[in-house]
């Protein structure tokens, strides 16, 4: 019954190394988006697929690199990850005027 | 960008009793708003939302205020209960753009049994 999913849920690497985090939603939403939240609490968008088509791609590191295979599926990759990108990586999705659902969350730890 | 140098505003109630929460947005193009609540390891839920040809919603035991002459939005919450202890962010669309919201930092809600 899980409305948007993802995978995994904790995440711990080492700097350099490459790692993909996944997300579904079974909402049959057009939109879906990565967001990131620091430790802070700040919640800052990072990409959003409408229909499999980038439409929002803010000022993020070309390390990472989203991927839609169907408007269901949302993934992140990530390369050469730093520490920087430590955080709690959400997935959300969207349809029409309203507000995104979120993911669980992915804690991504680099070390 | 990142928040750095900026502390979580606190608010602190005594269980049972109203809580207001607000938040000031920052573009008066925004034509939807929304509350989120986030409780401790999980995703940001959606409350409530409103646009911006209202002044009130009420939802269950919460009511959205909008006052967009001074760009102000408040979350009430009646009879503050432990379980709504989390932190939570108000939104705006920005422009009308409802793919792209622009967050709020957040308050932290602490209900004191």
């Amino acid at each position: 019954d899980t409305a948007v999913s993802q995978t995994p849920k904790y995440l711990v690497t080492q700097m350099g190394n490459d790692k993909s985090i996944k997300c579904e939603q079974n909402l049959g939403h057009d939109t879906m988006y990565w967001y990131k939240q620091d430790s802070k609490k700040f919640l800052k968008i990072m990409f959003s697929y409408n229909n499999k088509e980038l439409i929002i791609n803010e000022t993020v590191p070309n390390r990472f690199s989203p991927k839609s295979p169907d408007k269901a599926h949302l993934n992140l990759h990530i390369n050469s990850l730093e520490l920087g990108d430590s955080a709690v990586y959400f997935c959300a999705s969207s349809q029409g005027v309203r507000g995104p659902y979120f993911g669980p969350g992915t804690r991504l730890l680099v070390l | 960008g990142e928040s750095v140098g900026l502390h979580l505003p606190t608010l602190s109630v005594q269980e049972g009793d109203n809580s207001i929460i607000n938040c000031a947005y920052s573009n008066s193009a925004s034509d939807y708003f929304i509350w989120y609540k986030q409780e401790s390891g999980k995703g940001p839920q959606f409350i409530i939302d409103i646009r911006s040809n209202m002044d009130k919603r009420q939802g269950q035991r919460v009511t959205v205020l909008l006052n967009k002459t001074v760009k102000h939005l408040s979350l009430q919450i009646a009879a503050t209960q432990p379980g709504d202890s989390a932190v939570y962010f108000c939104a705006e669309n920005g422009a009308g753009n409802n793919r792209k919201l622009i967050w709020g930092l957040g308050t932290s809600l602490a209900v004191n049994p």
